[in-house]
């Protein structure tokens, strides 16, 4: 079983929508958690960490469940910039970070 | 802003060939990691290095060895590539057992 899992995708959702991603992890001693954002080509870069209160930056908002485990990312009014792969991140044992698949997601005009 | 870089960017080999990949940061992080990543799978650790002299395994280490003698460089080697190690690599450093990660640009290697 993976360490952490995501849909795929794509999720293809016209501009302005709202979108939501959710990812599972296995490990019930994580410590924390990420959201990055990776496009094509490129490198993975920090979207935002997610706290257990759930946390909001912008049209961002995170949310985390640890009685579930599972993390949440919602964009909400989506632009045709936010087009990427996102990437759930869970970390534990301090110096072990497991990285989902990533959800692809395509914001068209 | 440099941040983290990594040499070669491409680089295709033949089976049996060995190379090194060198990532190098300017932001004075104690913490280095090697990942890579492949179609349908997540980034996946290969070696990483908590301070200059020391290095450990990941979840993927087989075929690799790693090197951290400059608290700025963290080499990774491949002595006798194989197919399956065609991947994308990307190195990574934080500061600190919180901080964030900051990647390198990557490094696409193909073994044929």
């Amino acid at each position: 079983r993976k360490e952490v899992e995501q849909d795929p995708g794509p999720f293809n959702v016209p501009e302005g929508a709202t979108v939501a991603f959710n990812c599972t992890y296995s490990n019930s001693a994580s410590q924390s958690f990420f959201w990055y954002r990776q496009d094509c080509r490129k490198e993975p870069k920090l979207l935002m960490s997610v706290y257990s209160s759930g946390n909001e930056d912008g049209r961002f908002t995170a949310q985390l469940n640890r009685a579930s485990q599972y993390i949440s990312l919602l964009i909400r009014d989506s632009k045709l910039s936010d087009s990427a792969t996102y990437l759930c991140v869970v970390n534990y044992n301090f110096n072990k970070f497991y990285f989902g698949s990533g959800t692809k997601l395509n914001v068209k005009p | 802003n440099a941040g983290v870089t990594q040499t070669p960017k491409f680089r295709v080999l033949k089976t049996g060939q060995s190379m090194t990949l060198l990532c190098a940061q300017d932001m004075n992080h104690e913490y280095m990691y090697w990942y890579r990543q492949d179609p349908g799978m997540g980034l996946r650790l290969i070696h990483y290095s908590v301070g200059e002299g020391t290095t450990a395994k990941g979840e993927v280490p087989d075929g690799y060895n790693v090197s951290r003698l400059k608290k700025q460089n963290f080499l990774l080697g491949l002595e006798s590539a194989a197919p399956s190690q065609t991947s994308v690599y990307f190195c990574a450093s934080r500061n600190g057992w919180a901080g964030e990660l900051f990647f390198g640009e990557g490094s696409r290697l193909t073994v044929l």
